[in-house]
């Protein structure tokens, strides 16, 4: 079965300070992958998709980049953290042959920025 | 960016009794997904509903894709100590696109 995988479960991190977040998953091969914002109390904001190996959609303008160096694993990464980039952070995929297919989330990573 | 409009945005209610919970877009959704999330975790995915008019259980769960492929709800019959958490719905639009309600809050008093 599938198996999807995020570290650290928290990070406390001052302000200007870079940031590595990392997603695997395990199971299958090929998936999209993705990452997701989620403020306290409300719904999900996409901030990155990934079809396959180098290739990234960035959907909001903001001060974290992504990168997928490999098949299954997905990076959410800052040069200089902002305040407003606390948050938790979700990472999911699905299968990519076919539309329609459902995303299956980690365990997430809290953020916060001090 | 888009959002669905998810409604109740919390819900009180007695052990046994049942829930219902809706969402409604201007856009029309090629599927439908209904998540619970519980604290501290991701969301886990519930029902997946791909036809309009089609309706599925899990469990005590049922789920419909409305007609129009605009609004889809989640009922609970019989809720238990664990159905506490947050419901999301999320519409998905193409292959990758999810886009998610704001969430209703369940809490269910012993």
């Amino acid at each position: 079965s599938q198996t999807i995988h995020q570290w650290p479960a928290t990070l406390v991190q001052p302000v200007g300070s870079p940031l590595s977040l990392e997603c695997t998953v395990e199971g299958t091969s090929n998936p999209n992958l993705y990452w997701y914002r989620q403020a306290a109390g409300r719904g999900l904001q996409l901030l990155f998709y990934s079809v396959g190996i180098g290739q990234i959609s960035s959907e909001v303008p903001q001060n974290l980049s992504a990168s997928r160096p490999q098949d299954r694993q997905f990076i959410l990464s800052s040069k200089k953290l902002l305040l407003s980039d606390s948050g938790f952070y979700l990472c999911a995929w699905s299968v990519s042959l076919g539309s329609n297919q459902p995303q299956h989330f980690g365990d997430g990573t809290r953020l916060s920025i001090l | 960016g888009q959002q669905l409009n998810q409604s109740p945005q919390s819900m009180f209610i007695q052990e046994g009794e049942d829930v219902s919970m809706n969402c409604t877009s201007s856009s029309i959704f090629n599927t439908w997904l209904w998540y619970k999330q519980d604290p501290g975790e991701g969301p886990v995915l519930l029902i997946a509903l791909y036809k309009a008019g089609e309706l599925t259980s899990n469990g005590r769960l049922t789920a419909q894709f409305g007609i129009t492929r605009k609004d889809s709800f989640l009922n609970i019959s019989a809720s238990i100590p664990s159905d506490v958490g947050i419901y999301f719905c999320a519409g998905l639009q193409g292959a990758q696109k999810l886009v998610f309600g704001q969430g209703t809050r369940l809490t269910i008093n012993p």
